[in-house]
């Protein structure tokens, strides 16, 4: 199986920061990896896909990047809504994995 | 619009059998991957089940920890995608999200159906 390493775990950060949560593959997956954000008590909603592409009704101060086993979420300029757990995810083959999450808080 | 609503969810015994059901509209789940993911309460994300789009002969894949007692299918003329779980444990115990899967990736979820497994 593929294990993801999200990190750090957690974050502390303002608003108006820049962000950058990284994900790191046991092995090469290629570009396939992709990012959610969940509120507390709400639904996983898609940010990233193919490790770059920006899921439609995504704001553009979320972007991906990486190839192979290295990956990397940016959030240009933390707003108060982006406060919330971020998971990546490998669809490089099965099973598909999830990272552990990062929890972004205010600091 | 697309939409998922699962249902289903329920409080059983350890050992029982539950099927969850996850009802779609505004796409048909047979053109497209399904998913179900599950999140333990104060838990990350676990992916458990995947079934192919009608068009890839519906091939489905498991993870290790649901495999031989999980079974995902879906009902073309209901639009509707299942979840038959069997031999629960109390480590099933999550909610349950359906995804429809686009470019490999979860694109929209349901809200989720809350399974607890008491011991």
């Amino acid at each position: 199986d593929i294990q993801m390493t999200q990190s750090p775990s957690s974050v502390s950060a303002s608003v108006g920061d820049r962000v950058t949560i990284t994900c790191r593959a046991s092995q090469g997956i290629s570009s396939w990896l992709a990012w959610y954000q969940q509120k507390p008590g709400k639904t996983p909603n898609l940010l990233i896909y193919t490790a770059s592409n920006l899921q439609s009704g995504v704001p553009s101060r979320f972007s991906g990047s990486g190839s192979g086993t290295n990956f990397s979420l940016t959030i240009s300029s933390l707003q108060p809504e982006d406060f919330a757990t971020y998971y990546c995810q490998q669809a490089n083959s099965f099973p598909l994995t999830f990272g552990g999450g990062t929890k972004v808080e205010i600091k | 619009e697309v939409q998922l609503v699962e249902s289903g969810g329920d409080l059983v015994q350890s050992g029982g059998s539950l099927r969850l059901s996850c009802a779609a509209s505004g796409f048909t789940v047979s053109s497209d991957h399904m998913s179900w993911v599950r999140q333990a309460p104060g838990k990350g994300l676990e992916w458990v089940s995947l079934i192919y789009s009608g068009g890839s002969g519906g091939t489905v894949h498991y993870a290790d920890s649901v495999r031989g007692r999980f079974t995902i299918s879906r009902d073309n003329s209901k639009n509707t995608l299942y979840l038959e779980m069997n031999s629960l444990k109390p480590e099933d115990t999550a909610v349950y999200y359906c995804a429809r899967v686009t470019n490999w990736a979860f694109d929209y979820w349901g809200q989720g159906t809350l399974l607890t497994v008491s011991s």
